[in-house]
């Protein structure tokens, strides 16, 4: 199946800096890619949808200055953290969908996640 | 408007014993439906999908679920519980996006599994 990976896959940083994850598509090509928040407890909330070669698009409440999106190549996406505060602090995770006509039937392919805590 | 519920948020059995998460959906289109496991501190595992196909669809370690559409549900089952099925589990509705797709999470159910 196809593969998602993140990096890091934890990262402990301390308030007011910038940290920066990444998502890539191991053996297949991603023009959207999404990334979600998961908090202790609770569902993944999705925060913004990455585009291949244009913005990324935030869901309501989500500050697009603060999560920075950039959709470089057709397997990779950053999401930059910028001045990290703790309640910044969570589990991120991305994932990928299969191209249009690819036989993937609408599956997600979930990265295994980036831990940040922000002190 | 798509929308995913699952009603327990937290359910307990008995080791041994069947399962049964609860799923309804809300579906503008014909959709794509999921569940997916996470185990504590890990990423996401999928169980199984419906995809209009069959409407008994089996997954992985012995569950299964079934897409009911007069009642709009998709609930997952297993036969017989292990302890090793203790986790979050979510419900998922695939919603057509562009060229992709996006989705939707239900808020998730914790199954704990008692000896």
């Amino acid at each position: 199946g196809a593969v998602v990976s993140q990096h890091p896959s934890w990262v402990i940083c301390k308030s007011g800096t910038s940290v920066k994850i990444e998502c890539r598509s191991l053996d297949f090509q991603a023009t959207t890619m999404f990334w979600y928040r998961q908090f202790p407890k609770q569902s993944l909330m999705l925060m913004a949808t990455s585009n291949e070669g244009s913005k990324a698009t935030y869901e309501q409440g989500v500050e697009k200055d603060k999560f920075l999106i950039n959709h470089a190549s057709l397997t990779l996406s950053t999401l930059t953290v910028t001045s990290a505060h703790p309640e910044d602090s969570s589990f991120y995770i991305c994932s990928a969908p299969l191209p249009a006509g690819g036989g993937g039937n609408n599956e997600q392919f979930f990265g295994p996640g980036t831990r940040l805590t922000v002190l | 408007a798509q929308s995913v519920t699952q009603l327990d948020s937290h359910v307990s059995v008995s080791e041994g014993t069947p399962v049964l998460l609860r799923c309804n959906y809300s579906s503008s289109y014909s959709p794509s439906l999921f569940w997916y496991v996470q185990h504590p501190n890990k990423g996401l595992q999928l169980l199984l999908k419906y995809t209009s196909a069959a409407t008994l669809v089996k997954g992985i370690n012995g569950f299964e679920a079934e897409f009911k559409k007069s009642e709009t549900s998709f609930h997952l089952t297993k036969p017989s519980a292990h302890m090793s099925d203790a986790a979050e589990y979510f419900c998922v509705v695939s919603v057509p996006y562009s060229s992709a797709s996006k989705i939707i999470f239900g808020s998730g159910t914790r199954l704990s599994i008692r000896p």
